[in-house]
């Protein structure tokens, strides 16, 4: 099992511009999420998906859209970058909505100029 | 989520047991603790959780305090690849997210 797979690794993206990270899981696992986190600082719920075919907004969500495209995969969409959002962007899942044990994937490191 | 108190930092030597302590004395009595752990650059790792009892794995070992006020996560003999950021967290029933403060950065020096 790869786990929580994500792509890009990193990228640099030009203020407006917009992108979008993609995270897979292969844990059969019912819910996924989206967190950020700046330098210094600890990670901040963006957008959650409890379930294949439901998101809820987290604690930033601002600036941000999501899609879940099927039980695997949950993506997060910048639609015009701002230099804000430069982050490291993790994407994490869990077996249930209130399974606490979440595993995360390896990050994705988004430079905004 | 119960709040939870953390020191900023810790030293532990290679070898030596690391005592991370974590204070949480809002916790409600159905609220669990968990602890992850981040090693720089790469995505939080689940490490160990507990309610009442003392809990062990092949990672660490969590003591909670009988009035559940406080724990702490023991490393028992520490690496230099344990150097990470520890994060406590006691989440809510019946929500769906974690949230993450800024944990303690433990560093394991030969």
């Amino acid at each position: 099992n790869a786990g929580v797979t994500q792509t890009p690794k990193f990228q640099v993206l030009k203020t407006g511009q917009s992108m979008t990270l993609q995270c897979a899981q292969d844990m059969n696992h019912n819910s996924m999420y989206w967190y950020r986190q700046d330098p210094g600082m600890g990670l901040r719920l963006i957008y959650y998906s409890a379930s294949e075919g439901t998101t809820d907004k987290g604690e930033v969500p601002n600036g941000y859209n999501v899609s879940r495209l099927n039980k695997r995969e949950f993506s997060l969409r910048l639609e015009s970058a701002a230099p804000s959002q430069t982050s490291v962007y993790f994407c994490a899942s869990t077996p249930y909505p209130s399974t606490d044990t979440q595993y995360f994937g390896p990050g994705t490191r988004l430079t905004v100029l | 989520d119960a709040k939870t108190t953390q020191p900023t930092s810790m030293d532990c030597a290679e070898g030596r047991a690391a005592n991370l302590p974590c204070n949480h004395s809002t916790i409600s009595g159905n609220e669990y603790v968990y602890w992850y752990r981040q090693i720089h650059s790469q995505g939080p790792q689940y490490i160990i959780h507990g309610l009442k009892n003392n809990e062990t794995n092949e990672m660490a070992s969590l003591i909670i305090t009988e009035d559940r006020k406080s724990s702490t996560l023991i490393l028992p003999h520490a690496t230099l690849r344990d150097t990470a950021v520890y994060y406590c967290i006691a989440p809510s029933k019946g929500y769906s997210t974690l949230t993450f403060g800024k944990g303690t950065m433990l560093l394991v020096s030969p």
